[in-house]
């Protein structure tokens, strides 16, 4: 049981480059969710996706897309890169009911510099 | 709108001192859910609870406490004897069920606690 997995652990990019953050879960869970962690301000939640096929979108989801269309994955794609997304960024998966999240497990991030 | 605030940036207590963080939050829900999280150096979120609106009791796990007091709105934690072990970043946060904001979880930006031996 891996939880939840992200690669790359590292990446460099380009001004302008585009690529894709990979997040796999193996729990089942329907929830799951892309936030960054800048210095002093906490994680904030890019996209999120409450089961396949649905997504939406979080608090900073400009210059992100994302799709869900299987339960165990979803990556995050960045179209153009700039130096403001450079970021530490973290996968998170939980259940979910209409009740509310349940605690959330988080991949181990992804360290993206953008020069 | 939904907001956490940590206004303690950084603390840094000698070993065995008793340390609060505190966390305060808004929402106009009346349903939500508290969580704190600890990031340790190594970067991995660590989950430590989750507590819903209706349920206003203290709890206690080992050297961790937890005081939710809805009439201030805040869900403070305390770590009793503290060990070097804690040193870390920790977050709280907030998610309720308003309509443009289910599902979302919305994080303080932080305390980071220093222990020394």
């Amino acid at each position: 049981n891996a939880g939840v997995t992200q690669t790359p652990k590292f990446q460099v990019l380009k001004t302008g480059q585009s690529m894709t953050l990979q997040c796999a879960q193996d729990m089942n869970h329907e929830y799951m969710s892309w936030y960054r962690q800048d210095p002093g301000m906490g994680l904030r939640l890019i996209h999120y996706s409450v089961g396949a096929g649905i997504t939406d979108q979080g608090e900073v989801p400009n210059g992100y897309n994302v799709s869900r269309s299987t339960t165990e994955d979803f990556p995050l794609r960045l179209l153009s890169a700039a130096p403001s997304q450079t970021s530490v960024y973290f996968c998170a998966s939980s259940l979910v009911k209409r009740t509310g999240l349940y605690e959330q497990y988080f991949g181990p991030g992804t360290r993206l510099t953008v020069t | 709108a939904q907001k956490v605030t940590q206004a303690q940036t950084e603390i840094s207590v000698v070993e065995k001192e008793d340390v609060t963080l505190d966390c305060v939050y808004e929402t106009r829900d009346t349903t939500y859910y508290l969580f704190w999280y600890k990031q340790p150096p190594s970067g991995e979120l660590v989950f430590l609870i989750r507590r819903n609106s209706f349920d206003e009791q203290n709890e206690i796990s080992g050297r961790y406490s937890w005081n939710f007091q809805k009439s201030t709105s805040s869900f403070n934690f305390t770590i009793t004897a503290s060990q070097v072990v804690d040193s870390a970043v920790y977050f709280c946060a907030l998610s309720d069920l308003e309509m443009d904001s289910s599902y979302k979880l919305i994080f303080g930006s932080g305390t980071r606690l220093l222990v020394r031996p």
